[in-house]
């Protein structure tokens, strides 16, 4: 069982490329979240998806776009990247049976993005 | 609205002292979970423990305990007899949403020193 993982671990952009973080989890989750951290703000939640073929905006969504591809993989992507969008990245998920608000979160390793 | 407040950015102590963090929460709901997280500098976040608003007995788990008061809106955690490996960022979060959307704190920094 790997868990929550995301790839990739480290990535720099220049501003205004664009690309996708990959989230995948193998312990059946059916809802999958990202976050961002950034420092003495704690974690703010950017997009999730309750299920399969569903997606949400949280918090903080604007300049980010979202695919829950299958429900193993939730991906996050920059279409155009700016530097206040440098921050670590974390995917979560939830543990299937019962209602997901009894459960907590597993999280990934988190993917640290610097935007110059 | 949801909020979550740790008030206290950072503590630092001696090896053995006693540290206790705080967190107060803000929620119209009247079911809801708490739950409180460990980051240590490696990054990753460790799940600690969770308790729903209709338990309020207190929990100790080896060196952690935490106080659950409803009357004060608060969830405190206390590491009793730190340790240098206790050293990591600790996250309050509260959720009310069925799909459990979390709402996280700003997080507290802890540094135990030998």
């Amino acid at each position: 069982n790997a868990g929550v993982t995301q790839t990739p671990k480290f990535q720099v952009l220049k501003t205004g490329q664009s690309m996708t973080l990959q989230c995948a989890q193998d312990m059946n989750h059916n809802s999958m979240y990202w976050y961002r951290q950034d420092p003495g703000m704690g974690l703010r939640l950017i997009y999730y998806s309750a299920s399969e073929g569903t997606t949400d905006k949280g918090e903080v969504p604007n300049g980010y776009n979202v695919s829950r591809l299958n429900k193993r993989e939730f991906s996050l992507r920059l279409e155009s990247a700016a530097p206040s969008q440098t921050s670590v990245y974390f995917c979560a998920s939830i543990k299937a049976g019962g209602l997901p608000r009894y459960n907590e979160q597993f999280f990934g390793p988190g993917t640290r993005l610097t935007v110059l | 609205a949801q909020k979550v407040t740790q008030a206290q950015t950072e503590i630092s102590v001696v090896e053995k002292e006693d540290v206790t963090l705080d967190c107060v929460y803000e929620t119209r709901d009247t079911t809801y979970y708490l739950f409180w997280y460990k980051q240590p500098p490696s990054g990753e976040l460790v799940f600690l423990i969770r308790r729903n608003s209709f338990d309020e007995q207190n929990e100790i788990s080896g060196r952690y305990s935490w106080n659950f008061q409803k009357s004060t809106s608060s969830f405190n955690f206390t590491i009793t007899a730190s340790q240098v490996v206790d050293s990591a960022v600790y996250f309050c979060a509260l959720t009310t949403d069925s799909w459990g959307k979390f709402q996280f704190g700003a997080g507290t920094q802890v540094v135990v020193t030998p």
